[in-house]
């Protein structure tokens, strides 16, 4: 009963490094999401993918790009990391837009 | 203006204690609206959907006032375990959905 699988859970990053940040999910979504959260500002959208082959930017995509693989992975790339990125990454998903958002386990990621 | 607001908090209240915290939006597009709750370095999940008519799941009941823009979440006979942040999702519908979630409010039940 996976749901919502992302790694890695934790990473440390030096300025300027890259890393991409995996997400996959069983349950037949269209749609899915990268969100982070930083305190006090909740979850921001970074891109989302509407369905299979699509993508497009949310709130916050700068420094960011995304690829949706296929129907079950939807990966977060970090090209040159910034301190400024340091947050926890939230992939998710869901059916259309039913409100109910399906949430991986978080990628808490430091950038130094 | 954030479309979505919430007081953060943090509502700090005894054991078997009603606790209500409202959240208001700002746009006027069609909306779907949602709680979601989050406990400590976890992830969000669904807690209840808002209808038009106001729903209630156990001792929790949410409400939706169209006319101010705001909903709401009750709990009644508040249980330590209802320690968490609560987080309002509103879904605006125009040319394409969105998908906005408040900051969140976070609530401490003490014994």
């Amino acid at each position: 009963n996976a749901g919502v699988t992302q790694t890695p859970k934790f990473q440390v990053l030096k300025t300027g490094q890259s890393m991409t940040l995996q997400c996959a999910q069983d349950m037949n979504h269209n749609s899915m999401y990268w969100y982070r959260q930083d305190p006090g500002m909740g979850l921001r959208l970074i891109y989302y993918s509407a369905s299979e082959g699509t993508t497009d930017k949310g709130e916050v995509p700068n420094g960011y790009n995304v690829s949706r693989l296929n129907k079950r992975e939807f990966s977060l790339r970090l090209e040159s990391a910034a301190p400024s990125q340091t947050s926890v990454y939230f992939c998710a998903s869901s059916q259309v837009n039913t409100g109910e958002l399906f949430f991986g386990e978080g990628s808490r990621l430091t950038v130094l | 203006r954030k479309e979505v607001e919430q007081d953060p908090g943090p509502f700090n209240v005894p054991e078997g204690a009603t606790v209500a915290f409202n959240c208001t939006y700002s746009n006027s597009a069609s909306q779907s609206f949602f709680w979601y709750r989050q406990d400590c370095r976890k992830e969000p999940k669904l807690l209840m959907s808002v209808y038009s008519s106001g729903n209630e799941d156990g001792r929790f009941t949410a409400q939706l006032n169209r006319a101010s823009q705001y909903i709401s979440l009750l709990i009644r006979d508040s249980k330590l375990s209802d320690s968490a942040t609560y987080l309002c999702v509103v879904i605006f519908y125009s040319s394409a959905s969105k998908i906005i979630f408040g900051s969140g409010t976070r609530l401490s039940i003490r014994p």
